[in-house]
């Protein structure tokens, strides 16, 4: 089974500040790997696809990178509405698709 | 607008069985590749199972391998998950989510694009 690495657990950050999340996967998924956004009591949004693809609807201050077992996701210019818990999911050859445990952005 | 909405979650005892539903609004799920998602309370996400849109591949997590069963009606635009012999460890807020589609016997994959609300399901005695 790959393993799905988020680092940190918590990032504490201030508004207008740029956010970076990590994700490490234990063997490559190549660019096979989503971001989702999730908030207290919703559903998770999915905000990037294929490593760097923005889904419909998702502001350009959310950009993703990576390939193979390191990707990043990184928040340009923290809004308010961007304190929420960070997913990664690989999707590589088949399932079970796994996903990290998360980081959660907070307010500095 | 698109939309999921799950239903079905209770309180079971240990053992006992529930089935979820979902239903799709603004879209067929017939050339959709669907799935569960599953959150215990306070923890992260855990994919459970998905099912390609003509039924032809099924795919679940290990630890609910002979005890769930995830199906689909395409002409009632409507995904279920049956679970039996629940666990503690079960207890969670089922999501029903939307992955890839098949277009011209090609498979996309955007990730899971489209959520339901969720519904909740506790095992306790």
């Amino acid at each position: 089974e790959i393993v799905m690495t988020q680092s940190p657990a918590t990032l504490s950050v201030s508004p207008g500040e740029r956010a970076t999340l990590s994700c490490r996967a234990s063997q490559s998924v190549g660019s096979n790997l989503a971001w989702y956004q999730q908030k207290p009591g919703q559903a998770p949004r999915i905000l990037i696809y294929r490593a760097s693809t923005r889904a419909t609807g998702i502001p350009a201050r959310f950009s993703g990178s990576g390939s193979g077992t390191e990707f990043t996701l990184t928040i340009s210019s923290l809004q308010s509405e961007d304190f929420a818990v960070y997913y990664c999911q690989r999707y590589n050859n088949w399932p079970p698709w796994t996903f990290g445990q998360g980081t959660k952005v907070e307010i500095k | 607008e698109v939309q999921l909405v799950e239903s079905g979650g209770g309180l079971v005892q240990p053992g006992g069985s529930l089935r979820l539903s979902c239903v799709a609004s603004g879209f067929s799920i017939r050339t959709y590749c669907m799935g569960w998602v599953r959150q215990a309370p306070g923890k992260g996400l855990e994919w459970v199972a998905n099912i390609k849109g003509d039924g032809s591949e099924i795919y679940y997590v290990d630890s609910v391998t002979g005890r769930f069963t995830i199906s689909r009606d395409n002409a009632k635009n409507s995904l279920y998950l049956q679970i039996n012999s629940l666990r503690d460890e079960d207890t969670a807020v089922y999501y029903c989510a939307r992955e890839g589609e098949t277009v011209a016997g090609n498979y996309y994959y955007y990730g899971l694009d489209v959520w339901g609300q969720g519904t909740t399901v506790t095992v306790s005695s």
